[in-house]
């Protein structure tokens, strides 16, 4: 059963980086992309990107010049980097499984996060 | 950007009630939206994808329906661990973008 490990600072100042790390268990790591999802105190949910075991990566583009979203195969680990965070940053951070795959009939994708991390809280406080 | 809109925003029902969740696009996403379920303090847990397909270990008084724009997720009789918040997701083809819906609530009566 594959299991999602995430760690990762929980309190930062603002300006500084936020660094988090997910290490994937038992199941492959090749075949999926891997994404952060976060989501502030009382609000819903915002994704944050995807990578794969390639290294190709999708940003959401509201956050997109900020993160920086990297891989380390031979952990099976996928990491994620927000810089000059604010408080608008304070959220639990979730790493999850991304199932993705196109559907030439409909011209669509199909796209579904089936296994995901414990999440991590990270605050942002001077 | 494919905007996502959940009604109602609040569902309150006793245990046994049926439930009825609405999500609808801003534009058509064929067939391939996802329902998860989120409880205080837990991770979100997939619970129906490609609009109508019951994840693994889901048990079957949860359904998924529609198509295009309008999809419903239905829960048959409500269950005690069934009150929870309920998000329905996406992922556009270009640009590559995931979004959710802001969720509905599903609280006891």
């Amino acid at each position: 059963q594959v299991q999602l490990q995430q760690w990762g600072a929980g309190l930062l100042k603002p300006s500084e980086t936020l660094s988090l790390t997910c290490a994937v268990y038992g199941g492959s790591f090749s075949g999926y992309y891997w994404s952060w999802i976060r989501q502030p105190p009382g609000k819903g949910l915002e994704w944050i990107g995807e990578i794969n075991h390639s290294g190709s990566t999708n940003y959401n583009p509201s956050l997109k010049s900020r993160v920086t979203i990297s891989v380390d195969t031979s952990k099976n680990q996928f990491s994620l980097k927000l810089s000059s965070v604010t408080a608008a940053d304070t959220a639990v951070y979730y790493c999850a499984r991304s199932v993705l795959g196109w559907v030439a009939t409909y011209s669509y994708y199909y796209y579904y996060m089936d296994v995901w991390g414990k999440g991590t809280t990270v605050t942002v406080s001077s | 950007e494919i905007v996502l809109t959940q009604s109602p925003a609040t569902l309150s029902l006793s245990p046994g009630e049926r439930a009825t969740l609405s999500c609808r696009a801003s534009q058509s996403v064929s067939s391939y939206l996802a329902w998860y379920q989120q409880k205080p303090g837990q991770a979100p847990r997939l619970l129906i994808y490609d609009a109508s397909n019951r994840a693994t270990g889901i048990p079957a008084r949860f359904s998924g329906s529609g198509s295009g724009t309008d999809f419903t997720l239905t829960i048959s009789s409500l269950e005690p661990e069934d009150f929870a918040v309920y998000y329905c997701q996406q992922r556009s083809n270009w640009p590559p973008l995931v979004t959710f819906g802001p969720g509905t609530k599903v609280d006891i009566k």
